[in-house]
């Protein structure tokens, strides 16, 4: 048990559609980042939000963003869905104390 | 970023045995973890080793930052070590540079 949650667990979308993730950290943890992971494969990093602002980004195309709130809350959207952008995403709540980062179970998404 | 390579793949165990993982990397880090991610995605903390060696009941870890590599140790294997193992260092900021993995199975 991490103490970060996801949800959905599951989704399904078509192509061409826009989908919202969401993510709740630890309490007092300020830093999430969201990776996403294709099957077979090591998670990808996608993006860093630190106190509500995008500090670090991956070679992710403009059409996934996100967003931080004040609540240790946080969303990952993805516009214009592709068949590759199927994967499983998951979000990281960083621990600065310790410098441990921890994972939430994930959200698998399907395009078809 | 950085390049992670992870070895072996692939490793099939008998229940009890030991075995090594380890973890090549690129560049210098300023922090490495060690996951497991179990067969429903779940990626679990195993250690925070940016240097040195650490222990935890049945798995151990080393990390030799000078020649940028890390060492998972597990011994006596059981069916619930069963999953996909990445180490993840840190090279600047924070964000994690995930290898490919090892897929471990433990048959009983």
């Amino acid at each position: 048990e991490t103490g970060v949650t996801q949800s959905p667990t599951h989704l399904i979308k078509t192509r061409g559609q826009q989908v919202t993730l969401r993510c709740s950290s630890q309490s007092g943890h300020n830093t999430v980042s969201w990776y996403q992971q294709a099957l077979g494969q090591g998670p990808q990093f996608i993006f860093q939000y630190y106190r509500e602002e995008e500090n670090g980004r991956g070679n992710f195309p403009p059409r996934f963003s996100g967003l931080q709130f004040p609540n240790y809350s946080s969303e990952l959207n993805v516009n214009a869905l592709e068949l590759d952008d199927s994967a499983l995403y998951l979000c990281a709540s960083r621990d600065t104390s310790t410098d441990t980062q921890y994972f939430g179970p994930g959200t698998r998404l399907t395009v078809l | 970023g950085i390049q992670v390579e992870q070895s072996p793949p692939d490793l099939i165990l008998q229940e009890g045995a030991n075995s090594t993982l380890r973890c090549n990397f690129s560049d210098s880090v300023n922090n490495l973890q060690w996951f497991h991610q179990n067969p429903w995605g779940q990626l679990i903390n195993l250690f925070y080793i940016p240097s040195g060696t650490k222990q935890n009941g049945r798995l151990s870890a080393t990390t030799v930052a000078t020649e940028r590599y890390s060492l998972l140790y597990i011994s006596s294997s059981q069916t619930t070590d069963s999953g996909v193992y990445f180490c993840a260092p840190i090279h600047t900021g924070n964000q994690f540079y995930f290898g490919t993995g090892t897929s471990l199975t433990v048959i009983p």
